[in-house]
């Protein structure tokens, strides 16, 4: 069984651009969440989408978006990058989200650099 | 609000040694709790989970961790670590309202031969 893939797994960009990173979750997996890794913050939640629909969103800048498709699969973008975006983003796959009968799975992240 | 307080930043343990990795959280319901591994440059695998039941829990790599609600605790523990160990290990509190985990700030375990 094929685990959370993140592509691309690294990436520079310049301030001012924008990036789209995409996840590909475990077959059957309905949520995929997405998470920043810095530093200085440590790991913080970006969104969650099930079912192709946004059910919850962490404390970041409208910068920051996402979307699910039918297939599961994710995308999240940053418009207007900033050095303060370079971060390792971690998606993170499950059966239906946080409940008790299932768990989150990582992929490998992908880092993203701003210069 | 929720949070998971990882006290260690670092920590040093011996090869063969036994290790014990604290993790207190704050969370007002039944907590859905986690422990996750994370080596230089690479995601989160998960190591061990917590829902309800036993509250010992046994996980991959030889890993163990109790839960103690008293004490607002989820500590993992190893009765001997390899060298291969060396990562850093976070503990996750999953709050199913919000449908995330709140994550501690980490522990770095270093192994000395």
């Amino acid at each position: 069984k094929a685990g959370v893939t993140q592509t691309p797994r690294y990436l520079i960009k310049t301030r001012g651009q924008q990036v789209t990173l995409s996840c590909s979750p475990i077959s059957g997996h309905r949520s995929v969440s997405w998470y920043q890794q810095t530093p200085g913050q440590g790991l913080q939640f970006l969104f969650e989408y099930f079912s192709e629909t946004q059910r919850n969103k962490g404390n970041f800048p409208g910068r920051f978006s996402g979307r699910q498709f039918s297939n599961s699969r994710s995308e999240m973008n940053v418009s207007t990058l900033e050095l303060g975006d370079s971060a390792l983003y971690l998606c993170a796959s499950s059966l239906q989200g946080i409940n008790a009968n299932t768990e989150a799975f990582f992929g490998q992240g992908t880092r993203l650099t701003v210069v | 609000a929720q949070s998971v307080t990882q006290p260690d930043i670092h920590i040093t343990v011996s090869e063969g040694a036994s290790l014990e990795l604290r993790c207190n959280y704050s969370y007002g319901a039944t907590p859905y709790l986690f422990w996750y591994v994370q080596s230089p440059g690479q995601g989160l695998q998960l190591l061990l989970k917590y829902f309800s039941g036993d509250t010992l829990v046994q996980g991959i790599k030889g890993f163990e961790a109790e839960f103690k609600r008293s004490q607002s605790s989820f500590n993992l523990r190893k009765p001997s670590v390899h060298w291969s160990d060396a990562a850093e290990y976070f503990c996750a509190v999953g709050v199913w309202s919000f449908q995330k985990l709140v994550f501690g700030t980490g522990t770095r375990l270093l192994v000395s031969p």
